[in-house]
């Protein structure tokens, strides 16, 4: 299995460019999320999903977009760069059946915004 | 949610044991505590879960007293390659896929 899998892993933008970071993991998970993280700073959450289908808000939702049409892929969308989006972003996903499963989280996607 | 407070960093030598210890004064009946590992420039990863008592893997233990209402993530002598940051995270089955993330505990281990 190749885990859970992210797309670009470096990407510059332009304040007011949009683009889609991509999410993909092959382990039939139901859960799928994507997280930020500025420099020397936690994890904060931005969307969830609990299915294909199924979306959420998280904790730092605003500037993003995000769907789950099948249960493998979860792309997030910035709808339109801005500087304070500048920071890393790693998706994850687990089981969501059971008491409380591991989550496995991509590589990450390195946002630069000028 | 519960809302969970670790010290924000902790300083260690090789060799010793290492205790961070999580408060979680309003974890939830159906809550579980799981801890994460998270080096430099990469995502975290998981390193042990438990519901109450003490768990042990190879990697760690957590030990969990019978109020529940706080947790120690023990490494048994650590090395360098410890240097990571720690997250507690506590949840369960009712928050479905929302996993909030604290701000971690520093671990800097030393020669």
């Amino acid at each position: 299995n190749a885990g859970v899998t992210q797309t670009p892993k470096f990407q510059v933008l332009k304040t007011g460019q949009s683009m889609t970071l991509q999410c993909a993991q092959d382990m039939n998970h139901e859960y799928m999320s994507w997280y930020r993280q500025d420099p020397g700073m936690g994890l904060r959450l931005i969307h969830y999903s609990v299915g294909a289908g199924i979306t959420d808000q998280g904790e730092v939702p605003n500037g993003y977009n995000v769907s789950r049409s099948t249960t493998e892929d979860f792309p997030l969308r910035l709808l339109s760069a801005a500087p304070s989006q500048t920071s890393v972003y790693f998706c994850a996903s687990r089981a969501g059946s059971g008491g409380y499963n591991e989550q496995f989280f991509g590589p990450g996607t390195r946002l630069t915004v000028l | 949610l519960a809302k969970t407070t670790q010290p924000i960093s902790m300083d260690s030598y090789e060799g010793q044991e290492v205790n961070i210890t999580c408060s979680h004064n309003n974890i939830a009946t159906n809550d579980y505590i799981t801890w994460y590992q998270q080096f430099p420039s990469q995502g975290p990863r998981f390193i042990i879960q438990g519901y109450k008592t003490k768990v042990t893997n190879e990697v760690a233990s957590l030990f969990i007293p019978a109020d529940r209402k706080s947790s120690t993530l023990s490494l048994p002598r650590v090395s360098l390659s410890d240097t990571a940051v720690y997250y507690c995270l506590v949840g369960g089955r009712n928050q479905g896929g929302k996993l909030i993330f604290g701000q971690g505990t520093e671990l800097s281990v030393k020669p």
